[in-house]
């Protein structure tokens, strides 16, 4: 099983610019995140759905777009990169319910502004 | 504002050492706790998951416990080994599901052979 996959899996932008991580699974999870991960902080939740169509803000949504046009994908954007978006980008996804399933996460998405 | 301590921040332990992993948090409405493993560059595993209803879970060596009253988790690990050494993360999760978890530092362990 492929689970949640992460591309690329590393990155370096110029300031300024744009892109794209791509986040997929095949669990066909509801529930789907992103977070990012800097040294001394933890993971912090940037974006998050529920289910395809619907999205909403997490503690650290500035920057950053996401939509969710099917259940598998999960693309998070960034609008013009910024030094301080630096950081280790992971998605996750998890089922809907249930007795409480465990999330999943990607193999994560290591990004350098310069 | 949840908030997800963990400390240490680094233990170094012998092999065959029994050891304790602790992790604390503000909020006591969670929906479940769940402990993960990262090893350097690599993504999250899920090593368990403790309902908030649930008093403890065990898998293998490890058992994790969780004192929802006083914002409370403990990760057992029996007879450490090398392999174990990683960094352990816990994370507790709000509403009703695990799209919002909100995680501590992590603590990095390392078992010498």
């Amino acid at each position: 099983n492929a689970g949640v996959t992460q591309t690329p899996k590393f990155q370096v932008l110029k300031t300024g610019q744009s892109m794209t991580l791509q986040c997929a699974q095949d669990m066909n999870h509801e529930y789907m995140s992103w977070y990012r991960q800097d040294p001394g902080m933890g993971l912090r939740l940037i974006h998050y759905s529920v289910g395809a169509g619907i999205t909403d803000q997490g503690e650290v949504p500035n920057g950053y777009n996401v939509s969710r046009s099917t259940t598998e994908d999960f693309p998070l954007r960034l609008l013009s990169a910024a030094p301080s978006q630096t950081s280790v980008y992971f998605c996750a996804s998890s089922a809907l319910g249930g007795p409480g399933p465990e999330a999943f996460f990607g193999q994560g998405t290591r990004l350098t502004v310069v | 504002k949840q908030e997800v301590t963990q400390i240490p921040a680094a233990l170094s332990v012998p092999e065959g050492e029994n050891l304790v992993l602790n992790c604390s948090f503000t909020d006591s409405a969670i929906y479940n706790l769940q402990w993960f493993r990262q090893d350097p560059g690599k993504g999250l595993t899920s090593l368990l998951l403790i309902q908030s209803s649930q008093r403890e879970q065990t898998s293998g060596r490890l058992n994790a416990s969780l004192d929802k009253s006083s914002g409370r988790s403990t990760l057992y690990i029996a007879a450490s080994q090398p392999g174990d050494s990683a960094t352990y993360l816990c994370a507790v999760a709000a509403g009703f599901g695990n799209e919002k978890l909100t995680f501590g530092t992590g603590t990095r362990l390392t078992i010498i052979p």
